[in-house]
């Protein structure tokens, strides 16, 4: 079953604009990951935020982790059209449960 | 980081066949496999949890007769959809961990049955 919930499900924004993407969870986690999917490809790993982190950095990504509220929020700064693609929050480093997804389009 | 390998890429059959999907990892031993299937336009779902040597742990709903997983050895893992339908038509990824370490996923395999 799925963990949670990405909102807003479709994101389309100019190049140059920031994307906001929030996921909620539903049950007690260690960590949070966020995964990049380009469309018809495989995963790729942007940032884990562990329990205990706030916010992290990584480049024009910035995560929050708010665990009262079982929420995280992704944030891609200066977006490129190259950042188009949908990206999925992923609990567990084991059997690891995704939330539905936001498909980010950033026209050029 | 690790490469995990899935093959083949993409495959085409008829309705009624078997196909088996393959799951490597190149360069570390994972004791721990896992199956997903996605949708067009959809989520990951977590179909089914492979250990080394023992049988797979599969989640509700999931026909353990109709997807086949073995793994036989620390560096592969298999899925063979038994007696494919077109509604098995998906993308099969699956993702590979050494103990307690990170988990690595595999670039996919697109199955389309006629």
């Amino acid at each position: 079953s799925q963990q949670g919930e990405e909102d807003p499900q479709a994101l389309s924004i100019q190049e140059g604009e920031n994307a906001t993407m929030n996921c909620s969870y539903k049950t007690s986690i260690n960590n949070l990951q966020w995964y990049r999917q380009n469309s018809g490809r495989g995963l790729v790993h942007l940032i884990l935020i562990r329990s205990n982190e706030r916010e992290k950095h990584s480049g024009r990504l910035r995560v929050t982790l708010d665990t009262s509220k079982k929420s995280s929020s992704l944030l891609i700064t200066a977006s490129r059209a190259a950042d188009t693609a949908s990206y999925f929050c992923a609990t567990g480093l084991g059997d690891m449960r995704f939330g539905a997804g936001t498909r980010l389009t950033v026209k050029p | 980081g690790a490469v995990v390998s899935q093959h083949p890429s993409w495959v085409i059959c008829k309705s009624g066949t078997s196909v088996k999907i393959e799951c490597r990892s190149l360069d570390f031993q994972a004791t721990t496999m896992f199956w997903y299937r996605q949708f067009p336009k959809q989520s990951l779902m977590l179909m089914a949890t492979s250990n080394e040597g023992s049988k797979a742990t599969y989640e509700q709903g999931v026909e353990k007769d109709k997807f086949l997983i073995n793994h036989a050895s620390l560096t592969l893992s298999t899925l063979t959809v038994t007696s494919a339908h077109p509604e098995d038509s998906s993308f099969y990824i699956c993702s590979a961990r050494e103990t307690y370490n990170e988990q690595f996923f595999g670039p996919g395999t697109r199955l389309t049955v006629l």
